[in-house]
Parts: C-alpha cells; structure tokens; sequence
C-alpha cells in the first residue's frame, strides 16, 4: 500500500462547481503537505502547500490538512475549464529525501 | 527564468544502449531529484541529492546511476536500456524542507 492514496478518478463537473479533491495518507512522520497541477504532457505544477494541520487559501484554491484523520483536500470554488488537469497530492516529513506523491485525480470541468 | 530544464525532451533507445538525461536548475537550490511516471503508477523518487556532492536511492533506483555534476546539474544515466525503462523521466529541485519542488518538462523515454 502506497504511503499517499488518491482516487485516479476521473472526477467531472460543471463549469462553476465547487471541487473537492482528497488524499490520504498512511506516514504520521509526514509534516509538509502539497497539491501540484499537471496539465497533459507537462511537468507538475506546484500549487500550494502547508504545513502540519489547518487551512490555506490561494485565490480560488484552498488547501486542508486534518492530521488527527490523516487526509488532505484541495478545493476549488467557481471552477473553470482551464482548471482541467491532473492533481497530484504529495508529503514530506521535512527531510530532503523527497516528496511522497499519490497517484493523481484527473479533473474534467464540462462548460 | 527557467527553472528546472531537462534534455532531451524525447528519446528513442534500442534494449541494452545507454544514454544520460541531463537537468540543470537555476534557483540556487541544495536539493535535487530524478522521478519517473508511469501510467498508474504516479511518480516514484529514482534517486536524490540532497546537497551538492552526495547522492542516495529513493523508491526505484535499479537500473539507474546518478552523477551530481556542481550545484546546477544533476543527470541520470541508463547504462543497459530494458523496455521497463519505458517512461517519462522528470528531474525537480527544491528549497529546504522540501517544501516547494519545482519540476522540469520531462523527458519522454521509449526502450524498444
């Protein structure tokens, strides 16, 4: 079982929903959370992080860690098709051993 | 600003040919990395390099060798192609802690 667990999708909805997207993960040495965009054929994108339990926001996304049930979500408000993509959720225990990543969601927003 | 650049972009190789896949970063980072994607399997750490002049093995690093060429550079090479190496290679670097990775555009590998 990977450390990181994500849903491969794919998860589609209507232009202007909101977005949910879930990881979790299994490592409590992890501390650092991150959510990275990949569009087809690209490199991953890094979108946002945190850290430890809480939420961040970053225009219309916003990031959240529940560390006590292990699980991290990324929402998005008023969705766009250009917001269609791969989301990649990763963790790191703060090393430089690198990043944990799951497998990816792939998001389809329909106009 | 460039960021993480990888060459080659595409890359052809016949079972048992080597080849290096080169990455250079121009953010001043410490750290720097090697992943492949494969379909169903997301990213996996080939190796790592913490700091310029130490290299060490992440989740998949059979196969593979690493040469941390100064705080710019960091290549892997394929010594003897096998068609599992089929992939998309992407080199990343990132800050302390790991925090904010940057990635290349990736080298898409085909071993025939």
């Amino acid at each position: 079982q990977k450390e990181v667990e994500q849903d491969p999708g794919p998860l589609s909805v209507p232009e202007g929903a909101i977005v949910s997207l879930n990881c979790t993960y299994s490592n409590s040495a992890f501390q650092y959370f991150m959510w990275y965009r990949q569009y087809s054929r690209k490199g991953p994108e890094l979108l946002m992080y945190t850290y430890s339990s809480g939420n961040k926001e970053d225009g219309r996304f916003t990031a959240q860690v529940d560390k006590s049930s292990k699980y991290i979500s990324l929402f998005i408000r008023d969705s766009q098709p250009s917001d269609s993509a791969t989301y990649l959720c990763a963790a790191s225990g703060g090393g430089a051993d690198g990043l944990t990543f799951g497998k990816g969601t792939h998001l389809i927003i329909q106009p | 600003n460039a960021g993480v650049t990888q060459t080659p972009k595409f890359q052809v190789l016949k079972t048992g040919q080597s080849m290096t896949l080169q990455c250079a970063q121009d953010m001043n980072h410490n750290s720097m990395y090697w992943y492949r994607q494969d379909p169903g399997m997301g990213l996996r750490l080939i190796y790592y390099s913490a700091s310029e002049g130490t290299t060490d093995k992440g989740e998949v690093p059979n196969g593979y060798n690493v040469s941390r060429l100064n705080k710019r550079e960091f290549s892997l090479r394929l010594e003897s192609a096998a068609p599992s190496q089929t992939s998309v290679y992407f080199c990343a670097s990132s800050n302390y802690r790991n925090t904010e990775a940057f990635f290349g555009q990736g080298t898409r590998l085909t071993v025939v």
